[in-house]
């Protein structure tokens, strides 16, 4: 176990929907990334935050964004779902300042776009 | 598009055999690259890496090589076991990246018995 938690493990929501997917980072660890898992692919840069802020962005569209907290967890928020967005979401957390050894993933929430 | 890719989707090795899992990449800049190896139902899992002033690292039962001249780097596990069936990605992350880690496609190491 990876100490990375995120809820829920499974969603099913409904086509222009909204939602929010959460991540809490491994003790000691500041900042998370969020990336995006297709079936049969490889997991894609979403975005990641640092001290708050977002901090780097792949490409997704603005729909897709994020927050966080204060104790460093996380929220990703994906607005006017479509059916492309079913796949893996995959948080990461690492210690900014080490080497990129340290990042550590959840087990991730499956989202199904119906 | 991504700079990492991987040679073959599938890879099937008989218990107890040595495994090679292969990957290209194509920013001859990368200068961090990592494997991962991800079960089903779980997040990717962190192998071992190496840094492009490195030609090969060893873990335990791993060895991956790095190729710089013709961009490619691979995985060998020893002694193949059962709990080593998992999708093997081959992983990069810039020293400008801020842990930004790109992805290749996976390759799915399945042990005969």
């Amino acid at each position: 176990e990876t100490g990375v938690t995120q809820s829920p493990t499974h969603l099913i929501k409904t086509r222009g929907q909204q939602v929010t997917l959460r991540c809490s980072s491994q003790s000691g660890h500041n900042t998370v990334s969020w990336y995006q898992q297709a079936l049969g692919q490889g997991p894609q840069f979403i975005f990641q935050y640092y001290r708050e802020e977002e901090n780097g962005r792949g490409n997704f569209p603005p729909r897709f964004s994020g927050l966080q907290f204060p104790n460093y967890s996380s929220e990703l928020n994906v607005n006017a779902l479509e059916l492309d967005d079913s796949a893996l979401y995959l948080c990461a957390s690492s210690l900014e300042g080490l080497t990129n050894t340290e990042a550590f993933f959840g087990q991730g929430t499956r989202l199904t776009v119906v | 598009g991504e700079s990492v890719g991987l040679h073959l989707p599938t890879l099937s090795v008989q218990e107890g055999d040595n495994s090679i899992i292969n990957c290209a990449y194509s920013n001859s800049a990368s200068d961090y690259f990592i494997w991962y190896k991800q079960e089903s139902g779980k997040g990717p899992q962190f192998i071992i890496d190496i840094r492009s002033n490195m030609d090969k690292r060893q873990g335990q039962r791993v060895t991956v090589l790095l190729n710089k001249t013709v961009k490619h780097l691979s995985l060998q596990i020893a002694a193949t076991q059962p709990g080593d069936s998992a999708v093997y990605f081959c992983a990069e992350n810039g020293w400008a990246s801020n842990d930004k880690i790109i992805f290749g496609k996976g390759t799915r190491l399945h042990i005969l018995p």
